[in-house]
């Protein structure tokens, strides 16, 4: 079985940094990408990131592009989301998605998902 | 960005009855070389991690229900659920994957009647 298991998230004062982690079991991690999409409280979905089998490919919305860095340890199974210079609006659950697999690569649709990892910027 | 759009916002079925979520592109998501939709379409019940239902366009995940079925094609998509059980209330998100920035539909909040 597929299990996702985020953690990291906390209360962090605006203009902080986190590291949120994702640790994978149930499947062969070295051969999906990996995202992490995060949710508002009450609100939709927004993409936050994706890597790449290698983590050579890393993939950010203009929202936290310069802010986040996803990294992947295949020889972990695990991958990270480094997020700086916090603002209240990156306030959200955190989820961790593998990244669909199709005919020559990744297919950036997700699933499973993780059960998420709250994180809350507020002084 | 591609912007998706669904509609409605929310919508009240009585059991049994169909449901339909229409989700629209501002810019086709058919790749012409391979002929394929890059949609997906993910259910979130309260409380819980949205799941994968349909990638795309039309191919249900493994384990979703027929009921389910996703359809539409270049700018405009539909998910319908055939027959509606109580299971099923939840929030319904589109997703496009043609461009690697992907964008989410602002969600679908699905009740029963």
């Amino acid at each position: 079985e597929v299990q996702l298991l985020e953690s990291g998230g906390t209360l962090v004062q605006p203009g902080g940094s986190l590291r949120l982690s994702c640790a994978a079991s149930g499947f062969m991690f070295s051969k999906y990408g990996m995202a992490w999409v995060r949710q508002a409280p009450g609100k939709g979905l927004e993409w936050v990131s994706t890597i790449s089998i290698t983590g050579n490919g890393t993939y950010y919305p203009g929202s936290v592009k310069g802010r986040f860095t996803v990294s992947r340890d295949n020889s972990k199974n695990t991958v990270f989301l480094q997020m700086n210079s916090l603002r209240a609006e990156d306030t959200a659950t955190y989820y961790c998605a593998r990244v669909g697999a199709c005919s020559g690569g990744s297919c950036f649709w997700f699933g499973p998902w993780g059960q998420g990892t709250l994180v809350t910027v507020s002084s | 960005d591609i912007a998706m759009t669904q509609s409605p916002d929310s919508l009240a079925v009585s059991l049994g009855e169909r449901a339909t979520i229409n989700c629209k592109s501002s810019q086709s998501i058919l790749y012409n070389s391979n002929k394929k939709n890059y949609l997906a379409w993910y259910q979130q019940k309260p409380g819980q991690p949205p799941k994968l239902l349909i990638y795309w366009a039309s191919t249900r995940e493994s384990g979703v229900p027929d009921r389910f079925r996703g359809s539409g094609s270049g700018t405009d998509f539909t998910l319908t659920i055939s027959s509606l059980q109580a299971e099923d209330v939840a929030v319904y998100y589109c997703q496009q994957y043609y461009t690697t920035s992907v964008t989410f539909g602002q969600g679908t909040k699905l009740e029963i009647k």
